[in-house]
């Protein structure tokens, strides 16, 4: 089975731009979760997609968003990017919403704001 | 709300020796736990899951957790570390989130572990 994959691995974005991140998650699951890891922390729970609507937030303001498609893909998109928004974000995949199963996490996009 | 705590940002230890990586949890509904580790510039791969069922929970690479609902802990040990052990180790418990139904995973803080030859 494959795993989740994340595109692109690396970016760099100046402060003030857009960015779309890209998930395709396992083969079977149904969720979809990102998380925000910054240097040196714990992943920060950004929202989650189950069966193509958003099934909770973290503390995020607004101009984090998302999607995700009838395939179960994702999306995770950020306006107005901020210095502080440079970090790995992480895609998690799930066979069901509690996770019971276990989350099988993506390598990551390194994302730089400049 | 639930939260996670690592006692100990960094350990270090003989290549042969025990690990122990401490985390404390705190939920107000029965938890599902979790240990992760990551690899430098890697994602987060799954070493253990407790969901309710054995307290003492074998994972991969020879580790092993135990859950103690009474001292509200989880913590990984594995009997002989290997240098391949080095990395960041991450406890999470898995609870309702606000806003919607879902679980989300909590992170504690992480621990590096490094391993001395």
């Amino acid at each position: 089975e494959t795993g989740v994959t994340q595109s692109p691995t690396h970016l760099i974005k100046t402060r003030g731009q857009q960015v779309t991140l890209r998930c395709s998650s396992q083969s079977g699951h149904n969720t979809v979760s990102w998380y925000q890891q910054a240097l040196g922390q714990g992943p920060q729970f950004i929202f989650q997609y189950y069966r193509e609507e958003e099934n909770g937030r973290g503390n995020f303001p607004p101009r984090f968003s998302g999607l995700q498609f009838p395939n179960y893909s994702s999306e995770l998109n950020v306006n107005a990017l901020e210095l502080d928004d440079s970090a790995l974000y992480l895609c998690a995949s799930s066979g069901d919403n509690r996770g019971v199963g276990g989350y099988t996490f993506g390598s990551g996009t390194r994302l730089t704001v400049v | 709300a639930q939260s996670v705590t690592q006692l100990g940002s960094h350990v270090s230890v003989s290549e042969g020796a025990l690990v122990l990586l401490r985390c404390n949890y705190s939920s107000s509904v029965p938890p599902y736990l979790f240990w992760y580790v990551q690899y430098p510039n890697q994602g987060l791969q799954l070493l253990l899951k407790y969901t309710s069922a054995a307290t003492l929970v074998k994972g991969i690479n020879g580790f092993e957790a135990e859950f103690k609902k009474s001292e509200t802990s989880f913590h990984l040990t594995k009997p002989s570390a290997h240098m391949s052990d080095a990395a960041e180790y991450f406890c999470a418990v898995s609870g309702k989130g606000s806003g919607g139904s879902n679980y989300k995973l909590t992170f504690g803080k992480g621990t590096l572990l490094t391993v001395n030859p």
